[in-house]
């Protein structure tokens, strides 16, 4: 089966620009998350969805970010306006039960840098 | 404020040798833990887990071992390979929550 997918890999734009972010689950999985890591530091969880509903977004640093998943498919992740602060590694995860003991998949991460 | 700490940033060891890795957290809360394997460029992969209730869960070459009063889990790998050269994650969670909260990874390095 495809794991789960993210794109771009990479991303370079200048601060107070917008970028978007893309994660496809394993199909199937009803639940999403969101992770972030910035350079040198721990993966922070930045939010959950079951299905297109939000389950907990507490994670969040601010409104410049906006998580969406319509039709409980994909999800997408805009940051807007971007800040220098904003840079690091996003990673999108999935699993088909709640709680954490399959582990989640996680895919390979968008790395976005804010200049 | 910290919740799950992993004091070495890096560990070095021969291959065929044991690897130990260290995660001590702070949370009192959390009753599941998790260890994931990462390489450049690639996400986290899930690698083994414990619950609160148990003290060891061994898979094949990894066992993870867990210290309740001391607040503390660690990682064996053995006999370790040049294929496990990577970072390590430890992560917890509490509650049945969907949220996991990561330390900031040892760099594990097995030399041939």
């Amino acid at each position: 089966e495809a794991g789960v997918t993210q794109f771009p890999s990479h991303s370079v734009i200048e601060k107070g620009q917008t970028v978007t972010l893309r994660c496809d689950p394993i199909s199937g999985h009803d639940n999403l998350y969101w992770y972030r890591r910035v350079m040198g530091k721990e993966i922070k969880f930045l939010l959950h969805f079951v299905k297109e509903s939000k389950q907990d977004e507490s994670g969040m640093p601010n409104n410049r970010f906006l998580a969406e998943r319509t039709g409980g498919t994909y999800s997408t992740l805009k940051v807007q306006p971007a800040e220098l602060e904003d840079s690091g590694v996003y990673f999108c995860a999935s699993s088909q039960v709640s709680g954490p003991s399959d582990g989640y998949t996680f895919g390979s991460g968008t790395r976005l840098t804010v200049v | 404020d910290q919740q799950v700490k992993q004091n070495s940033p890096s560990l070095s060891v021969q291959e065929g040798r044991i690897s130990i890795l260290n995660c001590d957290y702070t949370n009192s809360m959390f009753d599941y833990f998790l260890w994931y394997k990462k390489y450049p460029a690639e996400g986290p992969t899930f690698l083994i887990s414990i619950s609160s209730i148990k003290d060891k869960n061994e898979d094949g070459r990894f066992t993870v071992f867990l210290n309740k009063s001391a607040k503390h889990l660690s990682l064996h790998i053995v006999p370790s390979q040049p294929g496990d050269s990577a970072v390590y994650f430890c992560a917890a969670s509490w509650g049945g929550s969907e949220k996991l909260v990561f330390g900031k990874g040892t760099k594990l390095t097995v030399n041939p």
